[in-house]
């Protein structure tokens, strides 16, 4: 079993959407979870991440951990063409950034 | 620089070829990772240096890679008598240390192809 199961889509939506990325993992030691964006052929780069359980909000992305169930939420509010890209869920302990596979998100103009 | 420089951007090896991958982090982090994606996944963790000290190693798949980074800055992957499994891009991402969880910075990567 992988540590970090993620959808690997891809997800197409329409310009102005809300969207949902979400992932689970399996290693309850996990306390920090990130999102990276990648962009095609670029290195991931850091969205915004949380600690432990809860939300947290920053502009049109909010991220959210239930650590209870395990699961973790990426939400794009109003969601624009630029923000087409690979969005992979980041649980990290230790200095070790545990990727997902990552989701293919395609925002149609 | 401004970022993570990672060089060739582009490699090509005949399977059996040796092969070094040069990483440039930003100036100062102490800490420096290798990861390996293959096409269409996340990148997996192959191994981590605080300063000049391997201190994670891993996840090397096999005796034939191998990572330095001698002075504490500038790292290198080598990858010895390459086989087509290796072909993947290799990225190399750094930070500097703080309390908790810090951002790392990546790299655009190598991208290896092994024929």
């Amino acid at each position: 079993q992988k540590e970090v199961e993620q959808d690997p889509g891809p997800l197409s939506v329409p310009e102005g959407a809300i969207v949902s990325l979400n992932c689970t993992y399996s290693n309850s030691a996990f306390q920090y979870f990130m999102w990276y964006r990648q962009y095609s052929r670029k290195g991931p780069e850091l969205l915004m991440y949380t600690y432990s359980s809860g939300n947290k909000e920053d502009g049109r992305f909010t991220a959210q951990v239930d650590k209870s169930s395990k699961y973790i939420s990426l939400f794009i509010r109003d969601s624009q063409p630029s923000d087409s890209a690979t969005y992979l869920c980041v649980p990290y302990n230790f200095n070790k950034f545990y990727f997902g596979s990552g989701t293919k998100l395609n925002v149609k103009p | 620089g401004a970022g993570v420089s990672q060089s060739p951007r582009y490699k090509v090896a005949k399977r059996g070829q040796d092969v070094a991958l040069r990483c440039d982090p930003i100036s100062g982090h102490v800490s420096l990772f290798w990861y390996q994606q293959a096409l269409g996944q996340g990148p997996e963790f192959l191994t981590y240096f605080q300063n000049e000290a391997q201190l994670d190693k891993s996840g090397l798949p096999s005796d034939r890679f191998f990572a330095e980074r001698p002075e504490g800055s500038v790292s290198t992957l080598k990858i010895q008598r390459t086989q087509q499994e290796d072909s993947a891009v290799y990225l190399c991402a750094s930070s500097s240390p703080g309390q908790g969880v810090t951002e790392a910075f990546f790299g655009q990567g190598t991208r290896l192809t092994v024929v």
